[in-house]
């Protein structure tokens, strides 16, 4: 069965600072792969998405960034934290195709203070 | 581009009753809604689906209806039990390169005991 990991699970940074979440998917090949942020009380924005290695798409502009250098392995980056990136960072995957279904990372949440 | 509305915004039941969550998107060329159960700081978990060719689909105490005429779909859930209150997503996903998911913001659903 297909497994999503994230981490760190909880992560304290000041601003300016520099951050890299990791997402790993175990089970599967070639998945397209996401990343939602999730502010306190709201929904869900898609920040990236990547439909194959070194393959990213950006959905809104902002200073973060993010990579995907292996298959299942994608990453969110920034070089310097604002305090609007606050909140909760979701990966997801879905299968390539007519796999419609897309599943969730348990996510990191991210204070900036 | 895509554009889901999800209605109410919050809904209190009393155990037992049902609840009903509606929303409406704007892309003909959306084919696939999903529904996601997100608990207090967990990750949205899927819990029913429907694609375009299916009118209604249920499991258990869930079900989803769609019309597309009208570009709505709507969940029910019947005998609600406390373990049920959550905040609930519906998406809208059209297919593609990859399927790009939008998300309505979210039904926060209380079942009072």
């Amino acid at each position: 069965s297909q497994t999503i990991h994230q981490w760190p699970a909880t992560l304290v940074q000041p601003v300016g600072s520099p951050l890299s979440l990791e997402c790993t998917v175990e089970g599967t090949s070639n998945p397209n792969l996401y990343w939602y942020r999730q502010a306190a009380g709201r929904g869900l924005q898609l920040l990236f998405y990547s439909v194959g290695i070194g393959q990213i798409s950006s959905e809104v502009p902002q200073n973060l960034s993010a990579s995907r250098p292996q298959d299942r392995q994608f990453i969110l980056s920034s070089k310097k934290l604002l305090l609007s990136d606050s909140g909760f960072y979701l990966c997801a995957w879905s299968g390539q195709g007519g796999a419609y279904e897309q599943y969730f990372g348990p996510g990191t949440r991210l204070t900036v203070t | 581009g895509e554009n889901v509305e999800q209605h109410p915004s919050t809904l209190s039941v009393q155990e037992g009753d049902s609840a009903v969550i509606k929303c409406t998107y704007s892309d003909s060329a959306s084919n696939y809604f999903p529904w996601y159960k997100q608990e207090l700081g967990k990750r949205p978990q899927l819990i029913i689906d429907i694609r375009s060719n299916v009118g209604e689909k249920k499991d258990q105490r869930i079900a989803v209806t769609l019309n597309k005429t009208a570009k709505h779909f709507s969940l029910h859930i019947t005998e609600t039990q406390p373990e049920d209150s959550a905040v609930y997503f519906c998406a809208a996903t059209t297919s593609g390169g990859y399927q790009k998911v939008t998300f309505g913001t979210g039904t926060k659903l209380q079942v009072i005991p």
